[in-house]
């Protein structure tokens, strides 16, 4: 199971977002990815391996940690990253997803 | 440019079936997993299953094993995913997305197509 936290996140542009997902169970050789879900549009892929960016990814997204506990930051946040962020284990089958985290913009 | 391109919306009565479909462009068909992924209004996603196009073997989520069939069509670079016994409850978004590994699967999904709504309403 992935736990992610805040539920909601509400910053101002330019602030630093810090979006967390913890694993019930160590995710195996990091097998983490991040994917973004802007309203009404289909996930986009932003991050996988735990921290490697997508192609086309601005680096203001970064990703790290390993084990059980992951982050998402967003260096600098744009109101272009207003979404539902979704972290996603593919260590073990069946692959499972967070249950998301919105980040708006104030 | 790389893309998937699904079919359109349906409804269905509770007890039908569904076929939906995902055509591939822009890269080698057979050399990439295509995943399918559902989404219920309003909640999160769920993966169902993948299959490798060349060859046609899939892989089932245990929650969908005896409920979907998932097939690939080379000559038309098309994936498709048959679903039986349809409750309200899968009334959902559905995605396929390919896998980012080339030749074998990783989990990690890198394009995904733009979704398929179907609707089980009586």
């Amino acid at each position: 199971v992935l736990t992610q936290s805040p539920g909601t996140l509400s910053l101002s542009p330019g602030e630093r977002a810090i979006l967390s997902c913890r694993a019930s169970q160590s995710v195996r050789n990091t097998y983490l990815a991040w994917y973004q879900q802007k309203p009404g549009q289909a996930p986009r892929a932003l991050i996988s391996d735990g921290s490697k960016r997508a192609t086309g990814i601005p680096d203001r997204f970064s990703g790290s940690g390993s084990g059980t506990d992951f982050i998402l930051t967003i260096s600098r946040l744009e109101p272009e990253d207003v979404a539902v962020y979704y972290c996603q284990q593919y260590g073990a089958l069946p692959w499972t997803f967070g249950q998301g985290t919105k980040v708006e913009i104030k | 440019q790389v893309q998937l391109v699904q079919s359109g919306a349906d409804v269905k009565t509770p007890g039908a079936s569904v076929k939906l479909s995902c055509q591939s462009s822009g890269y080698t068909f057979t050399t990439y997993y295509i995943h399918w992924v559902r989404q219920v209004p309003g909640q999160g996603l769920e993966w169902m299953g993948m299959i490798n196009p060349s060859g046609g073997s899939a892989n089932y989520a245990q929650k969908f094993q005896d409920r979907v069939t998932m097939t690939s069509d080379t000559l038309t670079r098309t994936v498709f995913m048959d679903v039986r016994s349809l409750e309200s409850q899968d009334t959902a978004v559905y995605y396929c997305a390919r896998d980012q590994q080339r030749w074998t699967f990783s989990g990690a999904l890198d394009i995904w197509g733009q979704g398929t709504m179907v609707t089980v309403s009586s």
